[in-house]
């Protein structure tokens, strides 16, 4: 089954620090590979979308890699503000899925200040 | 203009009701989606509609009807609700259904059914 993990399943840091979330899935025949943001109750927000051809992509102070052959994701986030609290969603498209895109369960993320 | 549009923002309605939402892009995507999403789970996949056309249906009961009149309308229909399908709707759209690209997503409209 194709599934995507999401680890960990809450974070709380102190403003400021550098912090990584993790995405795994188990199948490595993917097209791409997105991260979103939620804030509760509010739609998502598509932060950064890597294809299956690239190892990372950069937007302002985020940061994913993808390693396809073991299956991961990162997301890092560095010099973390309150305002980047919200929960962070990774989304997987298969090749064998069509249109779909199979979502791990999230992690929400504080940040103190 | 990367945004997509949803109303209304909230719904209540009681389970003999019928109601619709509404999903709005202007920016020339060929793709739409409907997803429901309930409290602290992620989203599922309900339609995809593809160059207007219906190719995708998760099995949805019938109580759900989409429509997509036009490349930048979609409707979902709704009649005969259970509380269970109280949640939080998401309307999303692509340029084409194509495996590289990226979904946008709307805000999104709160339903609660009594």
């Amino acid at each position: 089954k194709q599934e995507v993990t999401q680890i960990p399943a809450a974070l709380s840091v102190p403003e400021g620090e550098n912090l990584v979330l993790n995405c795994s899935f188990t199948d490595s025949a993917i097209y791409n590979l997105q991260w979103f943001r939620q804030d509760p109750g509010k739609g998502l927000t598509s932060l950064l979308l890597i294809q299956s051809s690239q190892r990372e992509q950069t937007s302002g102070r985020l940061n994913a890699s993808l390693d396809k052959s073991s299956g991961r994701s990162t997301l890092y986030i560095a010099a973390s503000q309150p305002g980047d609290s919200a929960t962070y969603l990774c989304a997987v498209r298969y090749e064998t899925s069509g249109s779909r895109l199979t979502f791990g369960e999230g992690t929400q993320l504080t940040v103190n200040p | 203009d990367t945004e997509v549009t949803q109303t209304p923002k909230h719904l209540v309605m009681g389970m003999t009701n019928k109601k619709s939402l509404k999903c709005e892009q202007h920016m020339g995507h060929r793709a739409m989606y409907w997803y429901k999403q309930k409290a602290k789970k992620p989203p599922e996949l309900m339609f995809v509609y593809s160059y207007e056309k219906l190719s995708i249906n998760e099995s949805v009961p019938s109580r759900f009807s989409p429509e997509c009149p036009n490349s930048s309308l979609l409707n979902l229909h709704l009649h005969a609700l259970q509380p269970e399908d109280s949640a939080l709707y998401l309307c999303a759209s692509s340029h084409t259904p194509g495996a590289g690209e990226t979904q946008y997503f709307g805000p999104g409209t709160r339903l609660l059914v009594l």
